[in-house]
């Protein structure tokens, strides 16, 4: 079985603070990609990131970072520099073997001015 | 099409009633998932097609939920005999692979509110 946590339920911070939003995944398989999605109040899904299990490389997108790190089964997302249109609930997420993709509960981020 | 169309966008029905959702995936992407999403919550997995055939149906919540797709395309989620419970925004995705979709991942229509009084 695979599972996805996302400890922290709800994070406010003030624009233009650094805000990491954390993911741990428990999964059998060793093959596997990892996501993250962005849900704005509006509602739809914005994909933001894959890793797969192999690619262990840090990756970095203008304010956006991702630490992937296998030892610890994590998959940390960094917001630099945070703004009010941010705000957002963060999903982590995971797909193995079976194609399925599970998601943690997801990180309700509130950035203030 | 450009994006995951999904119909419709809000549905209100009175208990006891069948309803039924429809996914219009991205033309020629293979996999198809249903999710469903109630309020405040994360995103639970119901049901996954490839091509036609749906090799993972445990999220299926009860036997008044079940799904189809058809010449690998346009999917329908029907649910039978609603209850209160069964309100939730439902979300339909398709990814062009299998496992791990693209490199752009699932790509996720605007889903269908779904409201039981």
């Amino acid at each position: 079985a695979q599972k996805v946590t996302q400890a922290q339920t709800e994070i406010s911070v003030v624009e233009k603070e650094d805000v990491t939003l954390d993911c741990v995944y428990e999964t059998r398989d060793t093959t596997y990609y990892l996501f993250w999605y962005k849900q704005p109040p509006s509602g739809e899904l914005v994909f933001l990131i894959r890793r797969n299990s192999f690619d262990e490389q840090n990756e970095i997108s203008g304010r956006y970072s991702w630490n992937f790190q296998k030892s610890t089964s994590s998959f940390n997302f960094t917001i630099t520099a945070s703004q009010v249109v941010d705000s957002a609930v963060y999903f982590c997420a995971l797909a193995g073997g079976g194609n399925k993709l599970t998601f943690g509960t997801g990180t309700q981020l509130k950035v203030e001015l | 099409g450009a994006g995951v169309s999904q119909s419709p966008s809000n549905k209100v029905t009175e208990k006891g009633k069948d309803v039924e959702l429809r996914c219009d995936p991205i033309s020629g992407h293979t996999a198809l998932y249903w999710y469903r999403q109630s309020l405040g919550q994360g995103l639970e997995f119901l049901i996954y097609f490839q091509g036609n055939s749906a090799p993972d149906k445990s999220g299926l919540p009860s036997d008044r939920f079940s799904a189809e797709r058809t010449g690998g395309s346009v999917s329908t989620l029907t649910i039978q005999r609603t209850q209160q419970e069964d309100s939730a925004v439902y979300l339909c995705a398709s990814s062009s692979s299998g496992q791990g979709g693209s490199n752009y991942g699932y790509t996720f229509g605007s889903g269908t509110r779904l409201t039981v009084v």
